[in-house]
């Protein structure tokens, strides 16, 4: 158990469907972060919020709606996927400040067909 | 973008055996941390070792930032420490992002 979790922890959807992942963090960190990791290829960073702002967006596709109601939690919106989005989506959380380790969730293994 | 190689890129030990992977990165960093990604997808925190030394059972881990380069250690492996061990580092301002090499997938047989 590393305090963050994430539900659910396998997805299959049709191109169709919206879908939602959701993160929550038990170890009062400041921000929290999704990475997308595909088969053979590095974790890849997709959002990060500071403080339940939005700081960073590495381009992402519009299809990929990121919410931080509070930082204990973090949405993922799910929207007309393809079924190159299917991956394992990962969530982490940290600490702002001189000390700054990331920890990760379980993460949800997504499969679009 | 900074860059970070990992090699070897796989490996495979007979349980009992030592090993060391290595991490090298194209610029000065203010974070590196080690994980291990379990079957399951579960990534494991190691290390978070920006520079110096840590050991943590049989399990050690050296940055040297100055030369740019880190290094993860495990000795007498055993079957459960099969998996993608990933190094990450970040250089990032007041929002901290992991860049993740590629990963060492270590496989050790019984």
């Amino acid at each position: 158990e590393t305090g963050v979790t994430q539900t659910p922890r396998h997805l299959v959807m049709g191109m169709t469907n919206k879908k939602s992942l959701k993160c929550e963090q038990h170890l009062g960190h400041n921000a929290m972060y999704w990475y997308k990791q595909s088969a053979k290829k590095p974790l890849e960073l997709m959002f990060v919020y500071n403080f339940k702002e939005q700081t960073e967006n590495n381009s992402v596709p519009s299809r990929f709606s990121p919410e931080c109601p509070n930082s204990s939690h973090l949405f993922l919106h799910l929207h007309t996927l393809q079924p190159e989005d299917s991956a394992l989506y990962l969530c982490a959380s940290s600490q702002l400040g001189s000390y700054n380790e990331q920890f990760f969730g379980p993460g949800t293994r997504l499969t679009v067909l | 973008g900074i860059q970070v190689e990992q090699s070897p890129p796989d490996l495979i030990l007979q349980e009992g055996a030592n090993s060391t992977l290595r991490c090298n990165f194209s610029d000065s960093v203010n974070n590196l941390q080690w994980f291990h990604q379990n079957p399951w997808g579960q990534l494991i925190n190691l290390f978070y070792i920006p520079s110096g030394t840590k050991q943590n059972g049989r399990l050690s881990a050296t940055t040297v930032a100055t030369e740019r380069y880190s290094l993860l250690y495990i000795s007498s492996s055993q079957t459960t420490d099969s998996g993608v061990y990933f190094c990450a580092v970040d250089l990032s301002g007041s929002a901290r992002q992991l860049t993740f090499g590629s990963g060492t997938q270590l496989t050790v047989l019984p």
